[in-house]
């Protein structure tokens, strides 16, 4: 199975300021259409999941342009340009290029 | 508009059987794969199984195969996962969730515990 990692676990990050997370796989995310499946999910305390961004760098209909995704192959990032109150929780990057699915071990955003 | 609502969580013992539902709305139903997602308690999310939108296929999690068994019935708007032999690690929030996960419900927990 493919292996997802994130960096770091714990983020603590000031109102206003900008963050970044870091994801890698195991194995290239390329698949055969040409197409890199990687998702971004972030989880407030006690809801559900909400995706972000999918297939690398586009964003959901709804999320705040502050919300950024880039990479390809193996090495994948996501950027808060000025982080909110708002945006504390966890962020999970999933990949389903490769059978199973699965999502990394997930970034605590905390604000100072 | 697009909704997920799960239900059918509850406390059950080791060895029990448990089925989850999941009834969609505001979408074609029919023509989405869905998947089952689990996140056990303070942990990771962890991918379970997956249903074609014809249910012709599914897969499975290693760690659930020969015990949890993923169906849906088009003509409801409804997936189901039926859960037997429960283990004490099935302990979770089961999501379910559209193909591309790009909608989830709120989750059912179930707890198993003797």
């Amino acid at each position: 199975d493919v292996v997802m990692t994130q960096s770091p676990l714990y983020l603590t990050v000031t109102l206003g300021q900008p963050a970044s997370i870091s994801c890698g796989s195991s194995e290239s995310l390329v698949f055969s259409d040409g197409e890199t499946y990687l998702n971004w999910f972030h989880q407030r305390p006690g809801q559900s999941p909400r995706r972000l961004i999918y297939k690398v760098s586009h964003r959901d209909s709804g999320v705040p342009d502050r919300f950024s995704g880039s990479g390809s192959g193996t090495d994948f990032t996501l950027k808060i340009s000025r982080v909110e109150a708002e945006d504390v929780g966890v962020y999970y990057c999933m990949q389903h290029t490769h059978w199973p699915p699965g999502f990394g071990p997930g970034t605590k955003v905390n604000i100072k | 508009q697009v909704q997920l609502v799960e239900s059918g969580g509850g406390i059950v013992q080791p060895g029990r059987s448990l089925r989850l539902s999941c009834a969609a709305s505001g979408f074609s139903f029919r023509t989405y794969g869905m998947h089952w997602v689990r996140q056990a308690p303070g942990k990771g999310l962890e991918w379970v199984t997956l249903i074609w939108n014809d249910g012709t296929n599914k897969y499975y999690t290693d760690s659930v195969k020969g015990r949890f068994t993923i169906s849906r019935d088009n003509s409801k708007n409804t997936l189901y996962l039926q859960m037997n032999s429960l283990r004490v690690e099935d302990t979770a929030v089961y999501y379910c969730a559209r193909d591309s996960f790009d909608t989830w419900g709120q989750g059912t927990p179930v707890t198993v515990s003797s």
